[in-house]
């Protein structure tokens, strides 16, 4: 089936210690976005690339990074955790932008980041 | 800034119990409203999406409803079962390019057997 996959489901680093999270898709849409979800919290855009074009959220700190190589594959760098940065972080696609007026984002199981 | 709320953060509900999620937001000038399901430690599922032009939408048990002038949306679970237990969130859409959706912070609805 057509899907949105995150690796790795879980993911354990040390504070300071660079981490990356993979995310890819099957669906072949143009847009793939991160999101970060602390516990009992909304989900919260960190960015988004259309296509090629790299869109950062205006408060998205500048410790998150992220590469997308090919519309395959998209990773979320994060360079140095802090105990704050502990969360879900969610990965999710759309066709197109103006997609969202009528569709949905399909959202992959997530990564769980914990910071030691 | 569009602001996305929902009440009542958690539920416990007997099994066959009929129940109502509210959903409210800021701003009306949404494109439109999807309710999302989450279950523990997993991603979300979207259930249902209502048009800014639409007052419900339906699939199976579930109804979602929009007053887009008051702001609000309400999902109702018909006969609710046990595996309906989760998370359930409301997004908005505002449109535009560069924008993406705008989530509330969930109702954690458990259903007993």
């Amino acid at each position: 089936d057509a899907m949105v996959i995150q690796n790795p489901r879980y993911q354990v680093t040390q504070f300071g210690k660079p981490v990356t999270l993979s995310c890819s898709q099957t669906l072949n849409h143009n847009v793939m976005y991160w999101y970060q979800q602390k516990s009992s919290q909304a989900p919260k855009l960190l960015f988004h690339y259309y296509d090629k074009d790299f869109n950062n959220e205006a408060d998205t700190p500048d410790n998150f990074q992220s590469r997308r190589p090919n519309t395959s594959f998209c990773f979320l760098d994060i360079r140095s955790p802090g105990l704050g940065d502990a969360a879900m972080y969610l990965c999710a696609t759309s066709r197109d932008i103006g997609a969202l007026s009528t569709d949905t984002q399909y959202f992959g199981p997530g990564t769980r980041l914990t910071v030691l | 800034k569009q602001e996305v709320t929902q009440i009542p953060a958690a539920l416990s509900v007997p099994e066959g119990e009929n129940l109502v999620l509210n959903c409210s937001f800021t701003d009306s000038a949404i494109y439109n409203l999807q309710w999302f399901r989450q279950d523990p430690g997993k991603g979300l599922t979207s259930l249902l999406l209502i048009q800014s032009s639409q007052r419900e939408q339906t699939s199976g048990r579930l109804n979602a409803s929009l007053d887009k002038s008051s702001g609000r949306s309400t999902l109702y679970i018909a006969a609710s079962q046990p595996g309906d237990s989760a998370t359930y969130l409301c997004a908005v859409y505002l449109g535009g390019a560069g924008t993406a959706l705008i989530f509330g912070k969930g109702t954690t609805l458990s259903v007993s057997s």
